[in-house]
């Protein structure tokens, strides 16, 4: 069964103080993991696809990284704007279903 | 941002009326997906089309129904509604087979089942 966990499901940290999400995955085959930023009250906002294994990608202070079973978000010397809900997904080939994760709780402090 | 919206943006019904959700997209996107977001359980999947009047279902699909009648409009219809699908509600587009099959999604409709 195709499955997702993020872990932790809440992180608190200083302005400046930088940290990884992790998003772990089973699925039959992977054909994407994408990261989503979801503001309250607001829909998940697309951040990243990932493909493959070894694969990476970068914006602003969000690098997103991709192993075979997991991916992690890490997030370099965030700032209090940074603080939101960050969920995972994965694709699996063949499949036109996307699983999400229960997602993340960002708070940076200034 | 792409382009979709959904309405209304907050419903509040009693329980057994039926209720219609829109989602309205001008990205001529192939693929609509209809979502439910609850505490704990992250976002699941209700139906998604794949095409005009091509719908199936996702693993929470029992009380709801959609329709796909045009390209840009997906609806999803709670026949009766009742307190457990008080929840809120995203639709989602993608472009699957175009290359990328990314999701892109809409600002939600808060339903209230009373």
């Amino acid at each position: 069964e195709d499955q997702v966990t993020q872990s932790p499901e809440a992180l608190r940290l200083q302005e400046g103080e930088s940290s990884s999400l992790n998003c772990s995955y089973t699925v039959s085959g992977l054909r994407g993991l994408f990261w989503y930023r979801q503001d309250p009250g607001k829909g998940p906002e697309f951040l990243f696809t990932l493909y493959s294994a070894g694969e990476e990608k970068e914006k602003e202070r969000l690098k997103a990284t991709l192993t075979k079973k997991e991916s992690f978000l890490h997030i370099t010397a965030p700032k209090p704007e940074d603080s939101a809900t960050y969920l995972c997904a994965v694709q699996a080939k063949g499949g036109n279903q996307f699983y999400f994760g229960t997602g993340t709780s960002l708070t940076v402090i200034p | 941002d792409a382009g979709i919206t959904q309405s209304p943006r907050h419903k509040v019904t009693e329980t057994g009326t039926p209720v219609t959700l829109r989602c309205h997209q001008t990205e001529n996107h192939r693929y609509m997906y209809w979502y439910r977001q609850d505490p704990g359980h992250g976002l699941r999947l209700i139906h998604y089309s794949y095409g005009v009047k091509d719908t199936d279902k996702g693993e929470v699909s029992d009380g709801y129904s959609v329709s796909r009648s045009k390209t840009e409009d997906f609806l999803l219809t709670l026949e009766s509604a009742t307190s457990s699908q008080t929840s809120v509600y995203f639709c989602a587009i993608s472009d699957v087979g175009a290359g990328t099959d990314t999701q892109y999604f809409g600002p939600g409709t808060r339903l209230t089942v009373l």
